[in-house]
């Protein structure tokens, strides 16, 4: 079955970038996104279609992709993006699902 | 501004049944597909169904397929899971997700959601 396949954990301190990658086979032929959940909160659209950026998320978000794998980039990571970051991505082979990665907690040292 | 309130959640037995709503509103709710997304206590997010934007096409993860039901109404703006022979491993906080895509035919990905309602399967 299709799966994505995150780091568990990811630290940077505030003001260094962060990458976050994601894995999956079916990536090269599927767009990804990327969602931020702070703890007890719904989660929220960071990057969609692998690199673009909704109205009000701010640029030191960025997404990029490269075969198999895609990449989250935090720039200039600040104490507030400290979060749970899930990569998601759909699996169209057969009937259609959504597929999330397992997600990685970002912690701000 | 787009608004999807959750209702319904609480604590059932194992075997028991429960039905999720999902109050939309700020957009015309009838143009898109909509989901149902979960997340167990301390795990990660899953993929529950999704219900293309009239209500012709339904989709399931396989770990609900034959027990949960997701539907529509769109003269109410307002959608639903039907939950059957729950256990305890659905219990989760369970989210309701507006699709992207307009008139989709499948699912894209999830533009808004709710802040989401628990559900916990215990006797």
């Amino acid at each position: 079955s299709y799966e994505l396949t995150q780091p568990p954990s990811v630290s940077v301190s505030p003001g260094q970038t962060a990458r976050i990658t994601c894995s999956g086979d079916a990536l090269p032929k599927q767009y990804a996104y990327w969602y931020q959940q702070k703890p007890g909160q719904a989660p929220v659209l960071v990057i969609y279609k692998d690199s673009e950026r909704p109205s009000g998320i701010p640029e030191r978000f960025s997404g990029s992709s490269s075969g198999t794998t895609v990449t989250l980039t935090i720039s200039g990571v600040q104490a507030e993006d400290e979060a749970d970051y899930y990569c998601q991505s759909a699996d169209s082979s057969g009937t259609y699902r959504v597929v999330f990665g397992g997600g990685t907690k970002l912690t701000v040292l | 501004q787009v608004q999807l309130v959750e209702s319904g959640g609480g604590v059932v037995q194992p075997g028991g049944s429960l039905r999720l709503s999902c109050a939309a509103s700020g957009f015309t709710f009838s143009s898109y597909g909509m989901h149902w997304v979960r997340q167990a206590p301390g795990k990660g997010l899953e993929w529950v169904a999704f219900i293309r934007y009239d209500g012709s096409n339904k989709y399931y993860a396989d770990s609900v397929k034959g027990r949960f039901t997701i539907s529509r109404d769109n003269s109410k703006n307002t959608l639903y899971l039907q939950m059957n022979s729950l256990r305890a491993e659905d219990t989760a906080v369970y989210y309701c997700a507006k699709d992207s895509a307009v008139a989709g035919t499948r699912g894209e990905y999830f533009q808004h959601w709710g802040q989401g309602t628990l559900v916990t399967v215990s006797s």
